[in-house]
């Protein structure tokens, strides 16, 4: 079991908005940045967001992060197919003395 | 551009030592930290353990004891070595480097991942 929650799965039409959730605790999201990675199928990681709403050079701005508490989320606005993918979410944990990571979420873009 | 390559065998035997080197090319092996991280096949991200540099080294508490990530600074490498691995230490691992300029423990830049299965 993953240390942050994330739902298995989300869908949307194209087009369309979605955001994905992940929840923590106060030793983890609660007191450390969150990041966001999104893995296209047979391929690395791709970080989408860093410091809890940071993007980086290259990321659209469809892409935004937020955090409230010991929960964190992405939301993507405009889905594209090109944006199926799995996203997870990470973060320090202070307890564990360790980067922990979410269960990832399966997007589709029906 | 840095860009990161994982190598090494792709199978291992139960019990023994997997190793796997990550080469860095496009730019300095120093001032940054540097990551292994793992992915079973069809399952989530696990974070293995960083080295600084100057060969700091921070593991996951859960592989502490087995874990041993080294730097040669010369080769621009850094390496992993897993001890008494077992099939569930069969996965995708991948190198990575924590974002300059932030705390968050962030990945930026990822290798394309090498597959490692353990099995007799």
């Amino acid at each position: 079991q993953s240390v942050l929650t994330q739902p298995p799965s989300v869908s949307a039409a194209p087009g369309q908005e979605v955001t994905i959730s992940c929840s923590g605790s106060s030793s983890n999201i609660g007191n450390n940045y969150v990041s966001w990675y999104q893995q296209l199928p047979g391929t690395a990681p791709k970080f989408l967001i860093y410091e809890n709403n940071k993007r980086p050079s290259g990321i659209p701005d469809r892409f935004s992060g937020s955090k409230s508490g010991t929960s964190a989320t992405l939301g993507i606005t405009g889905l594209q197919t090109g944006d199926e993918a799995d996203y997870y979410c990470g973060t320090w944990d202070s307890s564990l003395s360790a980067v922990v990571f979410g269960g990832g979420t399966k997007l589709t873009v029906l | 551009q840095v860009q990161l390559q994982e190598s090494g065998p792709g199978l291992v035997k139960p019990s023994e030592t997997l190793s796997l080197t990550c080469t860095v090319s496009g730019g300095s092996i120093s001032r940054y930290y540097w990551n292994w991280i793992r992915q079973p096949p069809g399952k989530g991200l696990e974070w293995i353990g960083y080295l600084f540099y100057s060969g700091i080294t921070n593991y996951n508490p859960s592989l502490k004891s087995r874990v041993t990530i080294l730097v040669d600074t010369s080769k621009s490498q850094f390496s992993l070595k897993l001890s008494s691995v077992t099939a569930a230490d069969t996965a995708v691992y991948y190198c990575a480097r924590d974002l300059p300029g932030t705390t968050s423990r962030t990945f930026d830049i990822w290798g394309p991942g090498t597959m490692v299965t353990v099995s007799s």
